[in-house]
C-alpha cells in the first residue's frame, strides 16, 4: 500500500473551512484514498473515500487531483468538535495501515 | 444495519495476568475482522486481521494472540500480560455492504499494572 504524508498539525477557526492535505505520490491506479478521524478516546470514525473523482457526503468533500498523486479533505465549516486526528490512507482491499495524521485544532 | 461491540470496555490486569478481549459484528456476514493497538501518544498498529474463521494473520511479533471461533466473533488473547501491554485496543470490521470500508469498534482500554 503506498504511502501518505500530512502535516503534523494545524489550526482552523470555527465556522470556517478546513482543508487537510494529504500526499500521495506513489499511489497506484486500484487504490483508494480513505480518510478517517480520531477523536481522543475514541475508535477512529469513516469520513470519506474516492478513487479518481471528488467526493461529497453530509461530513466532507474530497478532492483529488488528476493525476491522483495528493488530495484534500475540506470540512466546510469546521466546529469545535471536529477537533481531532485526520488519517489519510490509500489502499486497496485489505489492511488499513495508519500513519501519524495531522491534529487539528479548531479555535472557537 | 451493521454493528461492532467489544468488551470489556475498561480493564486493569496484573502483570502476568491473562487477558480476553472479545468483539463481534452484527449484521453482515463473513466480515474481515481487525484487531489494532494504540499505545500512549501514539498511532495506531495493525495487529492481526482475519479473512474467516479459523484463518489469523499476525502482523507483527508480540506477546497477544488472537482466534475467530464463529463468523462474527473475533477474540484477542494473552496468557501472561506484559507492562507493555498496555494501550487502546480496537476491533475492526469490513466485508459485505461496506465493501472495502473498515468501521471501527469502542474501543477497550487495557492498564498492566
Amino acid at each position: 500500500d503506498a504511502k501518505t504524508t500530512q502535516p503534523t498539525s494545524m489550526d482552523c477557526a470555527e465556522g470556517r473551512a478546513a482543508n487537510l492535505p494529504c500526499n500521495h505520490s506513489t499511489i497506484s491506479g486500484n487504490e483508494y484514498v480513505y480518510w478517517y478521524r480520531q477523536i481522543h478516546s475514541q475508535g477512529p470514525q469513516y469520513i470519506i473515500h474516492g478513487l479518481k473523482n471528488n467526493e461529497t457526503n453530509e461530513m466532507a468533500s474530497l478532492i483529488i487531483t488528476e493525476d491522483r498523486k495528493s488530495s484534500t479533505l475540506i470540512l466546510p465549516h469546521a466546529t469545535l468538535r471536529d477537533t481531532a486526528v485526520y488519517y489519510c490512507i490509500v489502499k486497496n482491499t485489505g489492511k488499513l495501515i495508519f500513519g501519524q495524521g495531522t491534529t487539528l485544532q479548531v479555535k472557537p | 444495519s451493521q454493528t461492532i461491540h467489544q468488551w470489556p470496555a475498561t480493564l486493569v490486569q496484573p502483570v502476568g495476568s491473562p487477558l480476553s478481549l472479545e468483539c463481534t459484528v452484527e449484521g453482515t456476514s463473513n466480515p474481515n475482522l481487525y484487531w489494532y493497538r494504540q499505545a500512549a501518544g501514539r498511532g495506531l498498529q495493525l495487529l492481526f486481521y482475519s479473512v474467516g474463521i479459523g484463518q489469523i494473520s499476525s502482523e507483527v511479533p508480540q506477546n497477544l494472540s488472537a482466534s475467530r471461533p464463529q463468523d462474527r466473533q473475533f477474540i484477542l488473547s494473552s496468557k501472561k500480560l506484559l507492562l507493555s501491554d498496555s494501550g487502546f485496543y480496537l476491533c475492526a470490521w469490513s466485508g459485505g455492504d461496506s465493501g472495502n470500508t473498515i468501521y471501527f469498534g469502542e474501543g477497550s482500554w487495557l492498564t498492566v499494572v
